[in-house]
């Protein structure tokens, strides 16, 4: 089993629409959670962090975390065609060290 | 302020060969974490060092090394490429101290695309 996963797509959303992506992790001490964005051919560039259960909101964007259900997801109000990218859902747990174990990322597309 | 700065950004070897790729942290980063991604994959954890100590590794063959300078640079070496290394290799930093805190996220360069022959 993998230790993230997430759905790769592609997620294809009309512009102004609401972006739903999910991410979900095996049953782990985890610590904290992350979700990027990565152009193609760019490098991962960071957009949110949530650490504790609940809603952590940034602008357009919504990270939800429910821990009882191993699950993350990300939601992008208002979406742009500059938001297509691919979305790559991240962990941490513990373990002495810092290792982030990174989902196979969900490619979202966004129709104008 | 400068971000993490990778070189070379492209880099062609043929098998055999050996390659180094650098790394430059966030100024006041100490951690530095190498990655691997190959084409519709998620990043793979390769290594991670913090005051010039390894403090993780992933699931990499020993041809994969590395290390940390004084100034928290940082070498990844890879020796025998082989044509399964072809990949983005992405360095990160982060702010952590010696007792890692868990909520400090990565920071990305541009990566090393690499292509072996």
């Amino acid at each position: 089993q993998k230790e993230v996963e997430q759905n790769s797509g592609p997620l294809s959303v009309p512009e102004g629409a609401i972006a739903s992506l999910n991410c979900t992790y095996s049953d782990r001490v985890s610590q904290s959670f992350f979700w990027y964005r990565q152009y193609s051919g760019k490098s991962p560039e960071l957009i949110m962090s949530i650490y504790s259960n609940g809603d952590k909101e940034d602008g357009r964007f919504t990270a939800q975390l429910n821990k009882a259900s191993q699950y993350v997801s990300l939601l992008i109000r208002d979406s742009q065609p500059s938001d297509s990218a691919t979305y790559l859902c991240a962990v941490i747990w513990s373990g002495g060290y810092q290792k982030v174990t990174f989902g196979t990322g969900t490619k979202l597309q966004v129709i104008p | 302020d400068a971000g993490v700065t990778q070189s070379p950004t492209h880099l062609i070897k043929t098998r055999g060969q050996h390659v180094t790729l650098r790394c430059s942290p966030i100024s006041g980063h100490k951690s530095v974490s190498w990655y691997q991604q190959v084409l519709g994959q998620g990043p793979q954890f390769i290594f991670q060092y913090y005051e010039k100590e390894e403090r993780g590794r992933g699931n990499f063959p020993d041809r994969f090394s590395a290390r940390q300078f004084p100034n928290y640079s940082s070498e990844l070496n890879v020796n025998a490429l082989l044509l399964g290394d072809s990949a983005l290799y992405l360095c990160a930093s982060s702010y952590s101290d010696r007792s890692f805190s868990y909520n400090s996220p990565l920071h990305f360069g541009n990566g090393t695309r690499l292509t072996v022959t």
